[in-house]
């Protein structure tokens, strides 16, 4: 199976600020990558994916990027609806994997 | 409105088998390759295994292959789960998941497996 590391597992930013999450695979995965986002006792939700296309509805300061082995979802201008835990997901190849998740708070 | 509605979930004692189900409605459930995703408590997110529209196709994750049979019923718009041999390890909550890449979730349904 492909393992995808991702980073940092727990983040605090200020409201207005731009994070970004990463992960790696332990392969290239040719841009087969999603980013969801999973809010306290809720469903994750697709935010990202090939690597860098905003699903229908998703804010705009949400963006993707990346390419081989590396790729990275960035949130411009945090919001507090953002505080969340985000999960990346190959889906390059079978079976598809996930990340461990960033768990982001404010700070 | 795309819906997708787990149920079965609950206590079951060890070694036991039980069957979820998960029933869509907003969309041509037979236009689509359905899935089933858990996540334990606190942690992160497991593919078990998907299956396509017509049930010709099943894949399953190979460390969970023996313990789980994904199957469909498209005259019913539900998509079901079946798992044997439960231990403590399979306590999660189960998801219904539209498509490898998931663009709709059900709310989860929790199995918890304890004596």
């Amino acid at each position: 199976d492909i393992q995808m590391t991702q980073s940092p597992a727990s983040l605090s930013a200020s409201l207005g600020e731009t994070v970004t999450i990463e992960c790696r695979a332990s392969e290239d995965i040719y841009n087969g990558l999603a980013w969801y986002q999973q809010k306290p006792g809720k469903s994750p939700q697709l935010l990202i994916y090939n690597a860098n296309s905003l699903h229908t509805g998703v804010p705009s300061r949400f963006s993707g990027s990346g390419s081989g082995t590396q790729y990275s979802l960035k949130i411009n201008s945090l919001q507090s609806e953002d505080v969340a835990s985000y999960f990346c997901q190959q889906y390059y190849d079978y079976p598809p994997t996930f990340g461990s998740g960033t768990k982001l708070e404010i700070k | 409105e795309v819906k997708l509605v787990e149920s079965g979930g609950g206590l079951v004692q060890p070694g036991r088998s039980l069957k979820l189900s998960c029933a869509a409605s907003g969309f041509s459930f037979n236009d689509y390759w359905m899935g089933w995703v858990r996540q334990a408590p606190g942690k992160g997110l497991e593919w078990i295994g998907e299956i396509n529209q017509d049930s010709s196709t099943i894949n399953y994750t190979p460390s969970l292959k023996d313990k789980f049979t994904i199957s469909r019923d498209n005259a019913q718009n539900t998509l079901y789960l079946q798992m044997s041999k439960l231990g403590s390890e399979d306590t999660a909550i189960y998801y219904c998941a539209r498509e490898a890449i998931t663009d709709y979730w059900g709310q989860g349904v929790m199995v918890t497996v304890s004596s």
